[in-house]
């Protein structure tokens, strides 16, 4: 299994809280992703990363913003959490360049509750 | 832009049943494709893939066929288990960059002893 860990794996929170959700790779993998997954949408993707300081936007970006300082973590942060940001997020990593499957691998997941 | 469609579900089934799982694609370039597979509480865990036309992935006696001129990925098993009950995802990976994986919105299966 790939060494992806993701922390919290649970949590409860207010509307207009912040929250931020970590993920951590002993992979060495240039590649990250967060994601959301919601019943009747599959994965969605928030952000992705490729490269330390390198970030860009998924198709569900609105809301969340994230940072990568070191090639191992990968911060999720809600500014403000609302109901609709309730979601399970997973985070995935991919070793990317080598040829044309970018397969990626996924964490555990974080199951956040926003009320 | 990119899309998948698959079967929603849940797909039951009995036992040492023949599975299969549709899965169709929009792309614009010549994507990679992927059979992703959720076990309840857990994450997706890639069970097979294929990059190229006419390519068969297959892992645990699953096996699926990249179809080009049908736009297809459909997942088959030839005789299922009580442990193969989960959500099953297709997705697929646009060439030109890693930026992400387009899903299917999962089909739940179900298998009944």
């Amino acid at each position: 299994d790939a060494g992806i860990t993701q922390s919290p794996r649970h949590k409860v929170t207010e509307t207009g809280t912040p929250v931020t959700l970590r993920c951590h790779q002993t992979e060495n993998h240039r590649y990250m992703y967060w994601y959301r997954q919601d019943p009747g949408h599959g994965l969605r993707l928030i952000h992705y990363s490729y490269g330390v300081k390198d970030t860009d936007k998924g198709e569900v970006s609105d809301g969340y913003s994230v940072s990568r300082s070191k090639t191992e973590d990968f911060l999720l942060t809600l500014e403000s959490a609302t109901s609709s940001q309730t979601s399970v997020y997973f985070c995935a990593i991919s070793e990317g360049a080598g040829g044309l499957s970018y397969e990626q691998y996924f964490g555990p997941g974080t199951r956040l509750t926003v009320t | 832009g990119n899309s998948v469609t698959q079967m929603e579900g849940p797909v039951t089934l009995s036992e040492e049943a023949f599975l299969t799982i549709n899965c169709t694609y929009t792309a614009t370039g010549y994507p990679s494709l992927f059979w992703y597979v959720q076990y309840p509480g857990e994450g997706l865990q890639l069970l097979l893939k294929a990059t190229k036309a006419d390519d068969k992935g297959s892992n645990k006696g699953f096996e699926a066929t990249y179809r080009k001129e049908t736009t297809s990925f459909h997942l088959e098993k030839g005789s299922v288990q009580v442990s193969d009950s989960a959500v099953y995802f297709c997705a697929l990976s646009d060439t030109g960059g890693a930026d992400g994986l387009t899903f299917g919105k999962g089909t739940h299966l179900i298998i009944q002893p």
